[in-house]
């Protein structure tokens, strides 16, 4: 298995809503990360993952939480987000937090809020 | 800090025509470089990567050059297709003081007519 599965794939939230993002590697990647993507600009880090421990915050907003219960598994859990943080929220995996071979990238999920 | 300046685009070709897309970069530390592809709709795929100086990745008829020399991974194919239509993106990987955090260019736009 070499994917990095994302669900959903879709997510129209209201501004007072909490809703989860989920993601799930089977590589036995030991680093995970999520990025934040806007239209037609490069991926920006929010958080990495790596054994399991949160090791980088790019100051992200208390409204999103990340979470990695196992080794395979990374939640993105999100609470009263604004209309601005409407994106493409893509997790990526790497066989260590180096990421010196490079990630592996799920296909995303299209988060609306609204 | 580091940086990566890709081409601008957006790049218009028609289909068998040879393909460059600039990258140049600056790091700290010893990076790894990678070239990233997003078709519409999707995550970024790793299209290929370089791990030291004057190493060559390929993939898919793509192929880039690690010169440090000139801190420069530029993208060439020789005969591009329509299917080769996407956004490019030039990144690195710092294993010194920034490990874990990738730096992704601004991306290039290319769009391969029949």
């Amino acid at each position: 298995d070499t994917e990095v599965t994302q669900t959903p794939k879709h997510l129209v939230m209201g501004m007072t809503n909490k809703k989860s993002l989920k993601c799930e590697q089977h590589m036995g990647h030991r680093a995970m990360y999520w990025y934040k993507q806007k239209a037609k600009k490069p991926p920006e880090l929010m958080f990495v993952y790596s054994y399991e421990k949160l090791s980088i915050n790019e100051s992200v907003p208390s409204r999103f939480s990340p979470e990695c219960p196992n080794s395979s598994l990374l939640n993105l859990h999100l609470h009263a987000l604004q209309p601005e943080d409407s994106a493409l929220y893509l997790c990526a995996s790497s066989q260590t937090g180096q990421g010196s071979m490079g990630y592996t990238f799920g296909s995303g999920t299209r988060l609306t809020v609204v | 800090g580091d940086s990566v300046t890709q081409m601008e685009g957006p790049v218009t070709l028609s289909e068998e025509a040879f393909l460059t897309i600039n990258c140049t970069y600056t790091a700290t530390g010893y990076p790894s470089l990678f070239w990233y592809v997003q078709y519409p709709g999707e995550g970024l795929q790793l299209l290929l990567k370089a791990t030291k100086a004057d190493d060559k990745g390929s993939n898919k008829g793509f192929e880039a050059t690690y010169r440090k020399e000139t801190t420069s991974f530029h993208l060439e194919k020789g005969s591009v297709q329509v299917s080769d239509s996407a956004v490019y993106f030039c990144a690195l990987s710092d294993r010194g003081t920034n490990a874990g955090k990738s730096t992704f260019g601004d991306g290039t736009t290319l769009t391969v007519k029949p």
